[in-house]
């Protein structure tokens, strides 16, 4: 069964740190990955796709790494500010299975306070 | 439009009435997919639309639950008898092409926040 997991849950964080959020998978067959910020009460939208033959990806304050050996990703914010409180969901696409090839894991909430 | 319109934005109704929600996907999508997330939860897959193919209805948690879209534009989430477990928010999406097996990104409406009394 294809599945995401993603860690921490929650994260709780000072203004100006950094941190890094994982997400796991056992999607198969790969075909790429994708992280969406969401802000409370809007939609999420896309902040990085990895692909297959992609291990890092930069977006501004925001780094994406993907190990597909391992089928691990993390998505790595520098120097945060408050704006980065949201939800960050990591979204698998298969080349088949169900609902379009999608599995979307659960999100971390990350909250940054002053 | 600029983007995926959802509507209502709010929608408060009693147990037991019928709700519709509505999309109205980026023009020129041909993909549109139907997603209900509850209070602290991930997003939960309850239809997508492609074309003129028949539409993945896997997600449907019910018949209580219905979606069509016409002429390849607009859609319509009907949920009949609702029930207070049916209290979310509902998200449509649309992209521009197939994502099985693509890099086709899901652009997100606002939702529909439906609570039921």
């Amino acid at each position: 069964k294809n599945q995401v997991e993603q860690s921490p849950q929650s994260l709780i964080i000072l203004e100006g740190k950094n941190c890094t959020l994982q997400c796991n998978y056992t999607v198969s067959p790969f075909s790429n990955l994708r992280w969406y910020k969401q802000d409370t009460g809007r939609g999420p939208v896309s902040l990085t796709i990895m692909t297959f033959s992609e291990n890092t990806k930069s977006n501004g304050r925001y780094t994406a790494t993907l190990d597909a050996d391992t089928k691990q990703s993390s998505l790595h914010i520098t120097a945060s500010q408050l704006s980065d409180s949201a939800s960050y969901i990591c979204v698998v696409s298969g080349s088949g299975g169900g609902a379009d090839g999608l599995t979307f894991g659960k999100g971390t909430h990350l909250i940054i306070q002053p | 439009g600029a983007g995926v319109s959802q509507s209502p934005s709010n929608k408060v109704t009693e147990k037991g009435k019928d709700v519709e929600l509505r999309c109205d996907p980026i023009s020129g999508h041909t993909a549109l997919y139907w997603y209900r997330q509850s209070l602290g939860q991930g997003l939960e897959f309850l239809i997508y639309f492609q074309g003129n193919s028949a539409p993945d209805k896997s997600g449907l948690p019910s018949d209580r639950f219905s979606a069509e879209r016409t002429g390849g534009s607009v859609s319509t989430l009907t949920i009949q008898r609702t029930q207070q477990e049916d209290s979310a928010v509902y998200l449509c999406a649309s992209s521009p092409r197939r994502t099985s097996g693509r890099s086709g990104e899901l652009f997100f409406g606002e939702g529909s926040r439906l609570t039921v009394l």
